[in-house]
């Protein structure tokens, strides 16, 4: 059965430094997603991607956050200069087309990042 | 506003015994879905079950159903026959059809004891 790939599936960091994760969504998929998990809190959504432009994106995603789907397989998210507060779960996500109200999302297994 | 409420934390089932999940939502708009994850200790979110507001029929999978009662906004998840190895997370979250996101609810831990 397709799935959503991420690497790493664990990332420390310091600090200030930049990050990048990485997600391969389910092929036929052309819808793309990020969304974070703070430690013990519930989920929540950062981004929606689709056509190679973002289609919309929350109030966390300031302009340290950026997404990419640099070939026809990969999606990135990078982070250019993380805070603590950064460190989180950071799930990709993908769907066959737009609408959350219809439509599964099927989630990756996490990249945990730590950040120092 | 647009908000998914667990108000259980934490719940304990004895093995081969049914459960329930509780989940409330708030939205005015008419056409939304919900869907029910599962999250192991591995950290990874597991689709679980999918209801419609324009469902009529409560949705089932397997063991899995969805007590769905639109009068109430109310969306509990049921797990029938409960094994171990349903001890987890289980988030209730909630889709609009003018958005791309889910929106979550804070999640309710279940264990599963023999």
């Amino acid at each position: 059965e397709p799935e959503v790939t991420q690497t790493p599936s664990h990332q420390v960091t310091q600090m200030g430094q930049e990050v990048i994760l990485r997600c391969v969504p389910i092929s036929n998929h052309l819808y793309f997603y990020w969304y974070r998990q703070i430690l013990g809190q519930k989920v929540e959504f950062l981004v929606s991607f689709y056509n190679n432009e973002i289609s919309e994106k929350s109030e966390i995603f300031d302009d340290q956050f950026s997404v990419e789907r640099p070939d026809g397989s990969n999606f990135t998210l990078k982070i250019r200069s993380t805070k603590l507060e950064d460190s989180a779960m950071y799930f990709c996500a993908s769907s066959v087309n737009s609408g959350s109200s219809y439509n599964e999302q099927f989630f990756g297994p996490g990249t945990r990042l730590t950040v120092l | 506003a647009q908000k998914i409420t667990q108000t259980q934390p934490g719940m304990f089932v004895q093995e081969k015994e049914a459960v329930t999940l509780d989940c409330t939502y708030d939205t005015s708009d008419q056409s939304y879905g919900l869907f029910w994850y599962k999250q192991p200790s591995s950290g990874e979110m597991i689709f679980l079950i999918y209801q419609g507001s324009y469902d009529e029929q409560n949705a089932t999978e397997g063991r899995y159903s969805l007590n769905f009662q639109k009068a109430r906004k109310s969306a509990n998840l049921v797990i029938s026959a409960s094994q171990l190895g349903d001890s987890a997370m289980y988030f209730c979250a909630m889709g609009l059809r003018t958005t791309d996101k889910l929106i979550f609810g804070t999640g309710t831990r279940l264990q599963v004891f023999p």
